[in-house]
């Protein structure tokens, strides 16, 4: 059974709508992450959140915004969607949110944007 | 920031033969090496790492060096597997944070 849940698993989206990637997860961690993987692009941080406070940011952004309801979902919404936002999506979780920890990776949410 | 790079986009073995994953990295403060796996239709697992206060780490048919002056390090399978068969991302992140910087994965096929 998947610990950890992303939904949908495919989503098409037309330019300047507005999606929600949902992540859910059941291995009792307390940090959890979101990671983007871009055609021809390595797999890219974005956000971290640790006890459901953001702990890192690196997606420049303000279209691309975490929520955290509950400790163990982290979904992300996205404004004003593009092409180039066009990847797919991986939430991760870890124990602490610590350094040097290793992570579980839900399956990803694919993301095309037309 | 970090970049990390994977010299190998593609390698196919030999069912028994040794697989070599290379990565280079250019932040001298990182000082953790992760190495995850994603099979056809799976999602990323972790498989091994290394921290730099060791050149070497192995498990089972696993082996991870670490080369901090080239700013290097591999992964080594032994006696390779069909159940082998995966993308192998590599990746390093700082002490300081929890930030992990990932190269563009290798596909390794391992032929029967």
């Amino acid at each position: 059974d998947p610990k950890i849940i992303q939904k949908p698993k495919y989503l098409v989206a037309v330019t300047g709508s507005e999606k929600i990637l949902i992540c859910e997860q059941y291995l009792g961690h307390n940090a959890m992450y979101w990671y983007r993987q871009s055609a021809k692009k390595p797999l890219e941080f974005m956000f971290s959140y640790s006890y459901q406070k953001l702990m890192d940011n690196q997606t420049a952004s303000s279209r691309f915004q975490p929520q955290s309801s509950k400790k163990n979902h982290l979904d992300l919404q996205i404004t004003a969607l593009k092409p180039d936002d066009s990847a797919t999506y991986f939430c991760a979780s870890s124990q602490e949110g610590g350094t040097n920890e290793r992570l579980f990776f839900g399956h990803g949410t694919k993301l095309s944007v037309l | 920031g970090e970049k990390v790079e994977q010299h190998e986009s593609t390698l196919s073995v030999r069912e028994g033969d040794s697989a070599v994953i290379n990565c280079t990295y250019t932040d001298t403060a990182s000082s953790y090496f992760p190495w995850y796996k994603q099979e056809a239709g799976k999602s990323l697992h972790f498989v091994i790492d290394i921290r730099s206060n060791v050149d070497r780490k192995q498990s089972q048919r696993l082996i991870v060096l670490l080369d901090k002056k080239a700013k290097r390090f591999s992964l080594h399978i032994t006696a390779t597997q069909p159940e082998d068969s995966a993308i192998y991302f590599c990746a390093a992140s700082r002490n300081s944070n929890n930030r992990i910087f990932f190269g563009d994965g290798t596909q390794l096929v391992v032929k029967p």
